[in-house]
């Protein structure tokens, strides 16, 4: 049973322009919740991260949107680069807990 | 300093032979994670090991598979019989925090 989703294998964005890439969970206790970035040939990076107290984080470029009553997040990169290129992940735990959950991911390529 | 590492990167292995995982997390990280990305699938959580405290094997899929962790650092994950099945690759993850998990760069494992 997946209980976080990425029901978008794949984006293309031109560069410059904004990526959104999106995740629909299914547990309401998931009270934490991650992005990572994946490269090919390498495990993934962590990129950044929001507990459900808030319902914005922001990193230089990326911004993650927590939607709680939708169990909804969403990350967004603007300005979008070639180098963003790679497959994001979206995971989610609880805290405290030792499982975390993560997403098919999405593929996203970013157009010079 | 260091990441994760794992060994080997990459394992041809024939049906129904043992196959042994390595995992080197980050010096001084007291949780250890074992995931799974099969092809097309999201990580499957596999087992996870918290310090001295008995590892939460929830998440193994039959008894096939196991792991330890010696001395409170490094990890093998052990695969008796494989099946083809089993062929995806394997990630291994620590963290000294409940938040993020710092990944290494995965062994691929093909069962023929």
């Amino acid at each position: 049973d997946q209980q976080v989703k990425q029901n978008s294998p794949s984006l293309s964005v031109q560069e410059g322009r904004i990526s959104i890439l999106n995740c629909d969970y299914t547990n309401s206790m998931f009270d934490y919740f991650l992005w990572y970035k994946k490269y090919p040939a390498e495990g993934p990076t962590f990129l950044i991260s929001i507990s459900s107290i808030k319902d914005k984080n922001e990193d230089g470029r990326f911004t993650v949107f927590l939607n709680k009553s939708a169990k909804h997040l969403s990350l967004h990169i603007v300005p979008s680069q070639p180098g963003d290129s790679a497959v994001y992940f979206c995971a989610a735990k609880r805290i405290p807990g030792n499982q975390f959950y993560f997403g098919t991911g999405t593929s996203l390529t970013v157009i010079p | 300093g260091a990441g994760v590492s794992q060994s080997p990167s990459n394992k041809v292995t024939e049906k129904g032979k043992d196959v042994e995982l390595r995992c080197d997390p980050i010096s001084g990280h007291t949780a250890l994670y074992w995931y799974r990305q099969s092809l097309g699938q999201g990580l499957e959580f596999l087992i996870y090991f918290q310090g001295n405290s008995a590892p939460d094997k929830s998440g193994l899929p039959s008894d096939r598979f196991s792991a330890e962790r010696t001395g409170g650092s490094v990890s093998t994950l052990t695969i008796q019989r494989t099946q083809q099945e089993d062929s995806a690759v394997y990630l291994c993850a620590s963290s000294n925090l409940e938040e993020t998990q710092y990944f290494g760069p995965g062994t691929r494992l093909l069962v023929l």
